[in-house]
Parts: C-alpha cells; structure tokens; sequence
C-alpha cells in the first residue's frame, strides 16, 4: 500500500462551523505533513509531525488545529475559519523527516469557507 | 519572498520532441532539489530528485540538471508522450539538516504535450 488517502474530498463550511480534515496512510512512515495549496500558487508547508509529535509549525493561525493520534493518522481541525483559509489541503507523508526521503502526497481536500 | 521559483507557467510541445522545464533559486542553503508532477484532483507525485554533489541525474525519460553556479536546475524529459500534461513543480529542501527539511516548492509549469 503506496498510498496516502485524504477525506472528505470537497468540504464546504461556515465561518461558525467546526470540521476536520482527515489523512491516512499505512506505509509505517514516521514523518506527516500538512500543506495549503491556493489557486495557481504552489503548495506551502504548514505542520510537520516526526514520530506523532509536533515538530514545525510555520507559524499557522490557532484556527487551524492539528492532530496526530497515531502514526498512522493525521488530522487537521478547522474553527472559525475566514474566507481566505479556501483553499486545497494536502496531506504528505514519508519514511521519516530526512529530506531524502520522498514525501507521498494525498489528492487533498478542497476546503470552501461561506 | 518567493526562494524557488519557475518563470514559465507554462509550456507546450510536440509530442516525441524535448520537454524543457527550468527552475531557479536563491536561498544558497538548498542542496536537494525534486521535482513533483500535478495531475488535476491528484496531490503532486515526486518524479526526480538531484543532491547538490551531483550535476545530473537520470531516470528513464527524465533527466534532471543542476547548476549550482548558477542556482539554476532543468527537467529534461525526452521524448515527450501525452501522458506527460501535467503541471510540474520544483521543490527544494536543506539535505539533511533535521530541522529544516521542509519542501520550498516553485510556483509549478503547466506541460501540454500536443500529439
């Protein structure tokens, strides 16, 4: 199993709602990552995980709240996200945080924010 | 401050013919550089990668140059098939500075192959 599986892939919310963004990934990889993605823009880190704790955190807005339960899942969980946070949300995972290491990519979520 | 970035949004070609997507960088930092392929409603599938020791790479079809000099890395993919429309992204990262192994990505070259 060389795949990373993302859900839902369409989510749309309000700017009062809370949801979460789901990644997994059964390949035994340690290191998982969150991405954002707007329109024609390329792809901006957002968390690293290495080993279920949180290593990075590029300075995200606390709106965005995420979760590695084990080291198989990731979450990624919204409250009170504005209109701006619209956007596809990847998911990327590999063997550890060397950067050798290829990162696998799910086909994202793409999040719309009313 | 765009530290990766990819001047041609896009490109296309004959199919058979040479594909040739550039990439250019400025943070002297980055010593490892992927290349990622988009296809639409899929996340990006790495392709190739090269480490600064090296200037050349090759994978089949897929043939990566760097220029350190430069600060200046190609895709070379020979011969172009159909298949190979998609956007594609440069990304490059610090070789094995734990710490500092996130992916900078370009802004991404959309390849049309025309058969």
């Amino acid at each position: 199993d060389t795949e990373v599986t993302q859900t839902p892939k369409h989510l749309v919310m309000g700017m009062t709602n809370k949801k979460s963004l789901k990644c997994e990934q059964h390949m035994g990889h340690r290191a998982m990552y969150w991405y954002k993605q707007k329109a024609k823009k390329p792809p901006e880190l957002m968390f690293v995980y290495s080993y279920e704790k949180l290593s990075i955190n590029e300075s995200v807005p606390s709106r965005f709240s995420p979760e590695c339960p084990n080291s198989s899942l990731l979450n990624l969980h919204l409250h009170a996200l504005q209109p701006e946070d619209s956007a596809l949300y990847l998911c990327a995972s590999s063997k550890n945080r060397d950067p050798l290491n290829e990162q696998f990519f799910g086909p994202g979520t793409r999040l719309t924010v009313l | 401050d765009q530290q990766v970035k990819q001047n041609s949004p896009s490109l296309s070609v004959q199919e058979g013919r040479i594909s040739i997507l550039n990439c250019d960088y400025t943070n002297s930092m980055f010593d490892y550089f992927l290349w990622y392929k988009k296809y639409p409603a899929e996340g990006p599938t790495f392709l190739i990668s090269i480490s600064s020791i090296k200037d050349k790479n090759e994978d089949g079809r897929f043939t990566v140059f760097l220029n350190k000099s430069a600060k200046h890395l190609s895709l070379h993919i020979v011969p172009s098939q159909p298949g190979d429309s998609a956007v594609y992204f440069c990304a490059a990262s610090e070789e094995g500075n734990f710490g500092n192994e996130k992916l900078t990505f370009g802004t991404g070259t959309r390849l049309t192959i025309i058969p």
